[in-house]
């Protein structure tokens, strides 16, 4: 079975830091990793996938997501933050053996503070 | 394209009364997804299909709720009868298998409001 832990619910950042969304994944076999944002009252975007090319993956807006299996994490990050970035993040697993189902993390929500 | 359309974008109803939502999955996709999102569950799948069939409805809640993709070009997500805490977000989404590591694309989502 696939599962997805996204391990902060809440992250807070002043404007111009950095940004880290932590998530850690479960599959037994090789899997899809991708992360969604969701503004309020918005449907899900995909911000980046992993694809078994690149462990380093990178986004849209200037995130990038690092694929670790020996630590089977997938963390989202950004250099530096920017106010339209406060969104909620979800981080996604999914594998063809499971018939291609999206298993979704719990969402972590990204404050930027000016 | 224009993504996957998901109607109506709001809908209100009243407890008992049967709601339907639709959806139209990007041409060419063969997965179709059902998604729920509430505060305190978070999104949730509730059935997904694979060229048309179901293939996973293990997420559905109960019998009130059914879904159907009578063609590749649309589904439906139907509430008989419809309660208070049916209230919820409901995502559409849908991909294409044939590609590695594809991902899904969402529609805007049908914000449901059972009263």
């Amino acid at each position: 079975a696939q599962s997805v832990t996204q391990l902060d619910s809440h992250v807070s950042v002043s404007e111009g830091t950095p940004v880290l969304l932590r998530c850690n994944y479960s599959s037994s076999y090789s899997p899809s990793l991708f992360w969604y944002v969701q503004h309020p009252n918005k449907g899900l975007q995909l911000l980046l996938k992993y694809t078994s090319a690149a462990t380093l993956v990178k986004g849209i807006n200037g995130f990038e997501a690092e694929f670790k299996k020996s630590e089977t994490s997938f963390h989202l990050t950004k250099p530096s933050a920017h106010m339209s970035d406060a969104a909620e993040y979800f981080c996604v697993v999914s594998d063809l053996r499971y018939g291609n189902k999206l298993v979704f993390g719990a969402g972590t929500i990204l404050r930027v503070k000016s | 394209d224009a993504g996957v359309i998901q109607s109506p974008r709001h809908e209100v109803t009243e407890m008992g009364q049967e709601v339907t939502l639709r959806c139209k999955p990007i041409s060419g996709h063969d997965y179709l997804f059902w998604y729920r999102q509430t505060m305190m569950r978070g999104l949730e799948l509730l059935i997904y299909f694979n060229n048309n069939v179901p293939i996973d409805d293990s997420g559905m809640p109960e019998d009130r709720f059914s879904a159907k993709m009578p063609n590749a070009s649309f589904s439906t997500l139907k509430i008989q009868p419809s309660e208070p805490r049916d209230s919820a977000v409901y995502f559409c989404a849908s991909s294409f298998s044939r590609a590695m590591n594809t991902e899904a694309f969402f529609g805007q989502g049908t914000r449901l409001t059972v009263v």
